[in-house]
């Protein structure tokens, strides 16, 4: 099965600097990569996805990038705000109708003001 | 985006007892939607998948007769836990697929279930 692995598992940033997650993943059939969001209690809460026929994908500070060959993807947040803080999942799944989404180990975001 | 709702969103039981947690898609049909468990600073693990109309696929390692999962209809789906004990205690979290080609999945807010 898939298995997702990411770093690091914790990240302090100053406000302002940017923050980089990175993420790997065994399934070269993947082919759906979101990023999800989870605050403190809630649900996760996806923030951006990417497919494997693109290789960048950008939504105002968020971005993330995919390189299908050496299967890795990793999310870019710029101009970190305090209400960044939060812990961030990878994940992968396949496509063609529902499949299971494997999820990355998370990474506990702190953006200090 | 789509919204999936969750209730309750926070339940205390003792020991012996039964809770159901219902997911429900609010703006949208899910002819699937999954259940996950959160342990504390830990990752989501996926329990089950649920579809519309017919037996839940349980993940390896998830007992079906503890973790009954029933999903009637299109904008609906529950899960049981039976006979509640301590270490059931966990974040409940489910998810509905829109139906996308690719496995677009929108979760609800959790359950954060403390067993007595």
């Amino acid at each position: 099965g898939e298995n997702v692995e990411q770093h690091p598992s914790t990240l302090s940033v100053q406000e302002g600097d940017s923050a980089v997650i990175k993420c790997t993943y065994s399934d070269s059939a993947s082919n759906y990569f979101p990023w999800y969001k989870q605050e403190l209690g809630k649900g996760p809460q996806l923030i951006i996805d990417i497919r494997s026929n693109v290789g960048e994908k950008k939504d105002q500070r968020i971005a993330v990038t995919l390189n299908k060959t050496a299967k890795h993807f990793s999310l870019h947040i710029t101009e970190t705000q305090p209400e960044d803080s939060a812990v961030y999942f990878c994940a992968a799944s396949g496509s063609g109708g529902y499949q299971k989404v494997t999820f990355g180990t998370g990474t506990k975001l702190q953006v200090i003001p | 985006g789509a919204v999936v709702s969750q209730h309750p969103s926070r339940v205390i039981c003792k020991s012996g007892t039964s809770v159901k947690i219902e997911c429900r898609s609010l703006d949208f049909q899910a002819t699937t939607m999954f259940w996950y468990r959160q342990f504390p600073k830990q990752s989501l693990m996926l329990m089950a998948t649920s579809n519309e109309g017919s037996k839940a696929t349980y993940e390896q390692g998830v007992e079906k007769d503890k973790f009954l999962i029933n999903h009637a209809s299109l904008t609906l789906s529950t899960l049981t836990v039976t006979s509640a004990h301590p270490e059931d205690s966990s974040f409940y979290i489910c998810s509905a697929y829109t139906g996308g080609s690719y496995n677009e999945q929108f979760f609800g807010p959790g359950t954060r279930l403390t067993v007595l």
